[in-house]
């Protein structure tokens, strides 16, 4: 199994539409998460980072899940600009330079 | 800010020359890593260092080497090409600031070998 594993995607939706990512981790120590945003052939750049309590940026929504362990991003109204791959990335408690990052779920708007 | 910078961004080699990717940081960040990235798919840690002097193995270390004598420079070298280390070579920093872990990425150096 996979440290952290990310739903496969693509995902195609309308201009408009409310759309959900998941990102499992395995290892129940991890301490920081992350997700970021990566355009064709350009380089990852951070979008959030995900805390305990949940984070909101405008129409981005980051939330935690320790329990189950998984953390999610929730676009609200999505953008044609939004159509990207979004990476999520994990990093320990006791290696705090080493992360872990998911595949990637891509992420094509729609007019 | 140059922030991350990468050099070359594109590199063809024959199977078997080596070389070094050149990665720089002004940021202060003491956290650096490489990452390769094939067609499709996520990012796999080679090495990464968490200060100058030390260094350490990610998820496929094999075939390359890193070293750090600066905190700005983190170099990798291959040292004998082979056709799968054909991929999108990313370095990226990070403070070791326990509220700031996040990473800044370079712009990437697409290496193909042949």
């Amino acid at each position: 199994r996979k440290e952290v594993e990310q739903d496969p995607g693509p995902f195609n939706v309308p201009e408009g539409a409310t759309v959900a990512f998941n990102c499992t981790y395995s290892n129940s120590a991890s301490q920081s998460f992350f997700w970021y945003r990566q355009d064709c052939r350009k380089e990852p750049k951070l979008l959030m980072s995900v805390y305990s309590s949940g984070n909101e940026d405008g129409r981005f929504t980051a939330q935690l899940n320790r329990a189950s362990q998984y953390i999610s991003l929730l676009i609200r109204d999505s953008k044609l600009s939004d159509s990207a791959t979004y990476l999520c990335a994990v990093k320990g408690a006791t290696n705090a330079g080493k992360s872990t990052f998911g595949d990637g779920t891509t992420l094509t708007v729609k007019p | 800010n140059a922030g991350v910078t990468q050099t070359p961004k594109f590199q063809v080699l024959k199977t078997g020359q080596s070389m070094t990717l050149q990665c720089a940081q002004d940021m202060n960040h003491e956290y650096m890593s490489w990452y390769r990235q094939d067609p499709g798919m996520g990012l796999r840690l080679i090495h990464y260092s968490v200060g100058a002097g030390i260094t350490d193995q990610g998820e496929v270390p094999n075939g390359y080497n890193v070293s750090r004598s600066t905190t700005e420079d983190f170099p990798l070298r291959l040292l004998s090409a082979a056709p799968s280390q054909t991929s999108v070579y990313f370095c990226a920093s990070s403070s070791g600031s326990k509220s700031s872990y996040e990473q800044y990425f370079g712009p990437g150096t697409r290496l193909t070998v042949t």
